[in-house]
């Protein structure tokens, strides 16, 4: 079935620093990507969105690459800071396929001061 | 501020039991979702709902039902707990479904562990 992974379970980073995190993702069919932050103790949050007929997108700190010929969503964050320590997930949609979420397993982002 | 709230942060049953998660949403959404979470597997969906009254199976619906009698509480029901249901439950509502996925909110999860 389709699938949505990450190459790297965990990133450690120093503060200030700039950080990416990496998705592959099967479904060269699909038409929308999500990033999502989770703290601990908390459920994700919306970070940044792109369609598929994007290949960049950029929000406040944020950028979000797309690269639909090797099927790969990157996030980046600049100047990474304490808080942006947590496990952030992507997530894609084939609205061809009921338009449902299916996730990644997640990155956990270590930002060390 | 828009919110989520899920009945419990931590729940702790035994395998049998009938349990009950409960998730309110006070944003009028028509769309509500009952993921699990487990290490190395990501958030899977359980079940879904469009509306009051209707419920769509998700990916791993067996052991699960649902019910949502009330637009704004949807509710995840464990007929009989069993320890592979140990897991950690998220809640999330959406306007609709040609809604904005920014506008998809998360509980802050239930940890449920079945002894």
């Amino acid at each position: 079935g389709e699938s949505v992974g990450l190459h790297l379970p965990t990133l450690s980073v120093q503060e200030g620093d700039n950080s990416i995190i990496n998705c592959a993702y099967s479904n060269s069919a699909s038409d929308y990507f999500i990033w999502y932050k989770q703290e601990s103790g908390k459920g994700p949050q919306f970070i940044i969105d792109i369609r598929s007929n994007m290949d960049k997108r950029q929000g406040q700190r944020v950028t979000v690459l797309l690269n639909k010929t090797v099927k790969h969503l990157s996030l980046q964050i600049a100047a990474t800071q304490p808080g942006d320590s947590a496990v952030y997930f992507c997530a894609e949609i084939s609205y061809n396929q009921g338009g449902k979420l299916i996730f990644g397993q997640g990155t956990e982002l270590s930002v060390k001061p | 501020d828009v919110k989520v709230t899920q009945s419990s942060r931590y729940l702790v049953k035994r395998t049998g039991e009938k349990v009950f998660l409960e998730c309110v949403q006070d944003m009028d959404h028509e769309n509500m979702f009952w993921y699990r979470q487990d290490p190395g597997l990501g958030l899977r969906l359980i079940y879904f709902s469009y509306d009051v009254k209707m419920k769509e199976k998700g990916d791993i619906p067996e052991g699960y039902s649902v019910s949502r009698e009330k637009k704004e509480r949807f509710s995840l029901i464990l007929e009989s707990a069993s320890t592979n249901q140990t897991s950690m439950y998220l809640c999330a509502s959406r306007s609709g479904l040609a809604g904005r996925w920014d506008e998809q909110f998360f509980g802050p999860g239930t940890r449920l562990t079945v002894l």
